[in-house]
């Protein structure tokens, strides 16, 4: 069974102030890893997708990497607007290949 | 860009009532699924579907169902609704087995 965990649960930046969102992952085969921003009330908004590890991709101050066992969203200078709640999802190569098993999120919060 | 758009954003309903949730996406997708989103567990999914009048059971299934009549929509059926059914519940739509896309929730309450 494909396991996802985040860490930490929630986080508090500075305006400006760089950090690193954490998911360690567990499939037999992965297939692709994703990432997704959720705001309060919203369904999640699609990020990125990493489907090989030393794989990245950046999308203005955000950039997701991975390895063989986790994946970072490193945020660069994060500005209030970046608060969110961050989601990690995992496909694997099983029969159901279309299925995402999703960790619980980071909720990040960017002070002015 | 990919739209996928449900019924209500808001509803409320009483318990033992049969309840619908609608979606519907217009980028020809041929996979959709139902999510439940409750604080402290995360998205669970409960149905997909990946070809019209296809359904597969997802995590938590109990007390729902879907029906898939045309490729673009996809319905969740709550069957009798109960208080433990109070949740956000989102629609998505992936392509393959491509990124989901979702919708923006529907968040019901059973009272």
């Amino acid at each position: 069974e494909d396991q996802v965990t985040q860490s930490p649960e929630a986080l508090r930046l500075q305006e400006g102030e760089s950090s690193s969102l954490n998911c360690s992952y567990t499939v037999s085969g992965l297939r692709g890893l994703f990432w997704y921003r959720q705001d309060p009330g919203k369904g999640p908004e699609f990020l990125f997708t990493l489907y090989s590890a030393g794989e990245e991709k950046e999308k203005e101050r955000l950039k997701a990497t991975l390895t063989k066992k986790e994946s970072f969203l490193h945020i660069t200078a994060p500005k209030p607007e970046d608060s969110a709640t961050y989601l990690c999802a995992v496909q694997d190569w099983s029969g159901a290949n279309s299925k995402l098993t999703f960790g619980k999120g980071i909720t990040l919060s960017v002070r002015p | 860009d990919v739209k996928v758009t449900q019924s209500s954003r808001y509803l409320v309903k009483r318990t033992g009532e049969k309840v619908f949730l609608e979606c519907v996406q217009d980028m020809d997708h041929e996979n959709m699924f139902w999510y439940r989103q409750d604080p402290g567990l995360g998205l669970r999914l409960i149905y997909f579907s990946y070809d019209v009048k296809m359904k597969e059971k997802g995590d938590i299934p109990e007390g729902y169902s879907v029906s898939r009549e045309k490729k673009e929509r996809f319905s969740l059926i709550l069957e009798s609704a109960s208080t433990n059914q109070t949740s956000m519940y989102l629609c998505a739509s992936s392509r393959e087995a491509y990124e989901q896309y979702f919708g923006p929730g529907t968040r019901l309450t059973v009272t």
